[in-house]
């Protein structure tokens, strides 16, 4: 495979299930990131990890938790979430976490909590 | 406080006809612009950049402008073709200092539709 894989696609949890998410990168880039996209906002950054170090934390609230075991995979481990957290959680990588390099991103996990 | 703004949620165009998509930004420590597209189920993709000392970024049938003193760009497509019916969203990034830039900060999004 080749690009950024998440998964799973789609997620329907209760606020009290824990679920993860999974992303992977198969580009050889050093730099991963959590984006959440809801309806009619703009992309929202959460996480950035480069070298496996997290280098941001956007204020998200910590049942939102975030593991970067090497630079090519990437998790979102969620626990007791409220109904506003559905979105579209996208992952991305770049070749570094400078800012000035271009984003590629995964087809995003579409998150639903009842 | 949202910096990077699009304020059509969506555009409709027809076949052969030029799409403008306008995009408005605040935070004039901005110093580079980025135009993404994205399908349906999929994730967004990059299309065309500018930085700020350029006015103006051609690339096939997407150009990209830039005015900075009205804190502005667009993206023109032409001739659109319904292929190009996405959600296309602006992003910017702030010079920090030297080689360090800060993070993309994304508009949210116009919806483009083109008929044939």
């Amino acid at each position: 495979e080749t690009g950024v894989t998440q998964t799973p696609r789609h997620l329907v949890m209760g606020m009290t299930n824990k679920k993860s998410l999974k992303c992977e990168q198969h580009l050889g880039h050093n730099a991963m990131y959590w984006y959440k996209q809801s309806a009619k906002k703009p992309l929202e950054l959460m996480f950035v990890y480069n070298f496996k170090e997290q280098t941001e934390n956007n204020s998200v609230p910590s049942r939102f938790s975030p593991e970067c075991p090497n630079s090519s995979h990437l998790f979102l481990h969620l626990h007791t979430l409220q109904p506003e957290d559905s979105a579209l959680y996208l992952c991305a990588s770049s070749r570094g976490d400078s800012g000035a390099n271009v984003l590629t991103f995964g087809a995003g996990s579409r998150l639903t909590v009842l | 406080d949202q910096q990077v703004k699009q304020n059509s949620p969506s555009l409709s165009v027809q076949e052969g006809r030029i799409s403008i998509l306008n995009c408005d930004y605040t935070n004039s420590m901005f110093d580079y612009f980025l135009w993404y597209k994205k399908y349906p189920a999929e994730g967004p993709t990059f299309l065309i950049s500018i930085s700020s000392i350029k006015d103006k970024n051609e690339d096939g049938r997407f150009t990209v402008f830039l005015n900075k003193s009205a804190k502005h760009l667009s993206l023109h497509i032409v001739p659109s073709q319904p292929g190009d019916s996405a959600v296309y969203f602006c992003a910017a990034r702030a010079n920090a200092g030297g080689t360090s830039y800060g993070k993309l900060t994304f508009g949210q999004g116009t919806i483009l539709t083109v008929h044939p």
